[in-house]
């Protein structure tokens, strides 16, 4: 089974601190997503990865910045928490599927719930 | 007009009930359609994958789309307890850009 981790279930933040969220996935797959989800707003797309050190704006890229270093590692960082920010924070990744580049079936992680104060 | 429209509910049903679920779209360059499945605290799973217009079926889940009405739906047959959570309906164009509903809470009544 395709497994996606991220690194906190939970996590408690000052507002101005910079944050890390992790996230890591074992099915080699080429692209990663970095998701927040909101009551009423459902899953808004923040960043996404389809090659090592490549990244594409997603939605709602502000405030935020990804680094992806190797395949398996994608990171979320926002650089001055606020509390607009705080947020259940999803990762997830996929693979495209054969020849005819269809589908993106994406598996997510269980999610970080980050709070700022 | 939304992108994807998914009325939120919640939806509440007792046991061994039919679920039906529903979302309409706008644009029609979609070409494949998924359910996901979210229980609380924990992140979406995929539930169903189709690119087709009909009927998929996979246990107690039927995937149905009609790609004319822009519409599709989650039907669960034989609802139990473990089946309630929040179910989004997500899809993808050729570049495989996806677009989510807001999610439909499903309780099943014991």
């Amino acid at each position: 089974d395709v497994k996606v981790t991220q690194s906190s279930r939970y996590l408690v933040k000052r507002t101005g601190e910079k944050v890390f969220l992790e996230c890591v996935q074992d099915m080699d797959h080429e692209n990663m997503f970095w998701y927040r989800q909101d009551p009423g707003l459902g899953l808004r797309l923040i960043y996404f990865s389809y090659d090592v050190k490549m990244k594409e704006k997603g939605d709602i890229p502000e405030g935020y910045s990804v680094s992806r270093e190797k395949k398996e590692r994608f990171s979320l960082i926002l650089e001055s928490a606020s509390t607009n920010q705080t947020s259940m924070y999803l990762c997830a990744s996929s693979f495209v599927l054969a020849v005819t580049g269809r589908g993106e079936k994406l598996f997510f992680g269980s999610g970080t719930q980050l709070s700022v104060l | 007009q939304k992108e994807v429209e998914q009325d939120p509910g919640p939806l509440s049903v007792p046991e061994g009930a039919i679920v039906s679920l529903n979302c309409t779209y706008s644009n029609s360059a979609f070409q494949y359609f998924m359910w996901y499945r979210q229980y609380s605290r924990k992140g979406p799973e995929l539930l169903m994958y189709t690119y087709s217009s009909g009927n998929k079926e996979d246990g107690r889940f039927t995937a149905q789309v009609d790609k004319s009405s822009k519409y599709i739906s989650l039907f669960i047959r034989d609802s139990q307890p473990s089946d309630s959570a929040t179910y989004l309906c997500a899809m993808g164009d050729r570049n495989n850009r996806l677009a989510f509903g807001k999610g439909n809470q499903v309780v099943v009544i014991p």
